[in-house]
Formats: structure tokens, sequence, C-alpha cells
């Protein structure tokens, strides 16, 4: 069972529409990753985030430690979000680059 | 400053043959990981290395190697290819242990 659960599996908005994207995992962590991957494979980090929470341009990104929860929210979504959101974990116990990967949301935004 | 560069792009090998991809850091970094991502597995983590030490090494036979020189660039060998290793190979390169990691496009390996 993996340890990092997305949900959605795939999500559809039109442009200009909120999105949020959910990731839960079930043991400590020392930070977590929001990384975005569009078709052709190539991946961006959106963010590094251990406590609270972080914002840039229409992203933002939230995480409660004790809830074992994290949220990526796209603001007025644009058809170039259209992409995989994948949510990862580093844990307490595990190195800095040792990440472990949610299955990932697909985003589609249609014009 | 060039990000992370990955060769070859692709690669189209046969099974039993032995392949090796080359990672190049962004100037600069030190700490490079490499991944393993396919369509039933996901992402999954292979190895990490840290000023030319392995620091860690994920759940992969003994058929995946790797290593770092001194100019921090990286490659991974896989022998004896299965039908199984066909997969997005992606690799990470970071200023420390720590940092954010900024991805390469990653080497697309089909095994024949």
């Amino acid at each position: 069972k993996n340890e990092v659960e997305q949900s959605p599996q795939n999500l559809t908005a039109q442009e200009g529409e909120f999105i949020t994207i959910n990731c839960s995992y079930s043991v400590g962590i020392s930070a977590l990753h929001w990384l975005q991957q569009h078709p052709g494979g190539g991946i961006v980090s959106l963010f590094m985030l251990s406590s609270g929470k972080k914002k840039h341009g229409r992203l933002i990104a939230t995480i409660n430690i004790q809830e074992k929860h994290s949220s990526l929210h796209i603001t007025a979504s644009h058809p170039r979000d259209s992409a995989v959101h994948i949510c990862a974990v580093l844990h307490s116990t595990d190195s800095w680059g040792k990440l472990q990967f949610g299955a990932g949301t697909q985003v589609v935004v249609t014009p | 400053k060039a990000g992370v560069t990955q060769t070859p792009r692709y690669l189209i090998k046969t099974r039993g043959q032995q392949v090796t991809l080359s990672c190049s850091p962004i100037s600069g970094h030190r700490s490079v990981s490499w991944y393993q991502q396919t369509p039933g597995q996901g992402l999954q983590f292979l190895f990490e290395y840290f000023s030319e030490t392995q620091r860690n090494k994920g759940n992969f036979p003994g058929r995946f190697s790797g290593r770092q020189f001194s100019n921090s660039r990286s490659e991974m060998n896989v022998s004896t290819l299965e039908l199984g290793d066909s997969a997005l190979y992606l690799c990470a390169s970071s200023w420390a242990l720590g940092d954010t990691q900024y991805f390469g496009p990653g080497t697309r390996l089909t095994v024949l």
C-alpha cells in the first residue's frame, strides 16, 4: 500500500476555476514536495515545505503536520496548468534525497 | 545557468544487454538522485549521491548500479536488461542534501 495517497486521481476544470489537490501520508516526514510533470516527462519542483503555507503566483501549498495532510491549490486555473501534479514526501529517518511519491493527479484545464 | 542534462534522451535495447545513462547536474550542485518512472509503479527512488558517495539506494536489484564523479556528474548502469526495465529514468540535482531538487528531462529506455 502506498504510504502517500493523492486525491482526486483525475480532475477536469474550466479555465478560471479554483482547483484543489490533496495529499495524505501515513508516517512522519521531514518535508513534502509538490511536483508538476508535463507531457513528455519533464518534472518541475513547485514547492518544498515542512510547515505552514507557501505561495508562488497562482499556486498555493499548505501542509498540516499533525493531520499528515497537504493541499495544492491552483487559483484562476489556466490550460497551461494541465499536467500531472505529484506529491512526494521525505520521511524523517531517511536521506534528504530519497523521495516517496504519490500516484499523481492528472489535471486538465479546458479553455 | 544550464539545467540538468541527461543523455541520451531515448534509448532502445534488447533483453540481456546493458545500458549506461548519464546525468550532468546544474553547475555547483553536489547532490544527484536517480528515479525510475513506469506506468505501473509510478516514480520510484533509485539512488542518491553526494560528493561521490552513494548516500542511499532504493529497493532495486543489484543489476542497477551507479556512481558519481568528482565533477558531480553521475552515471547509472543497468545490466542484463529485462522487459520490465523499460521506463523513464530521471535524475535530479540539488546544491546540498535537503535543498530543492531540479529534475532533468529524463532518458526514455525501451527494452525489446
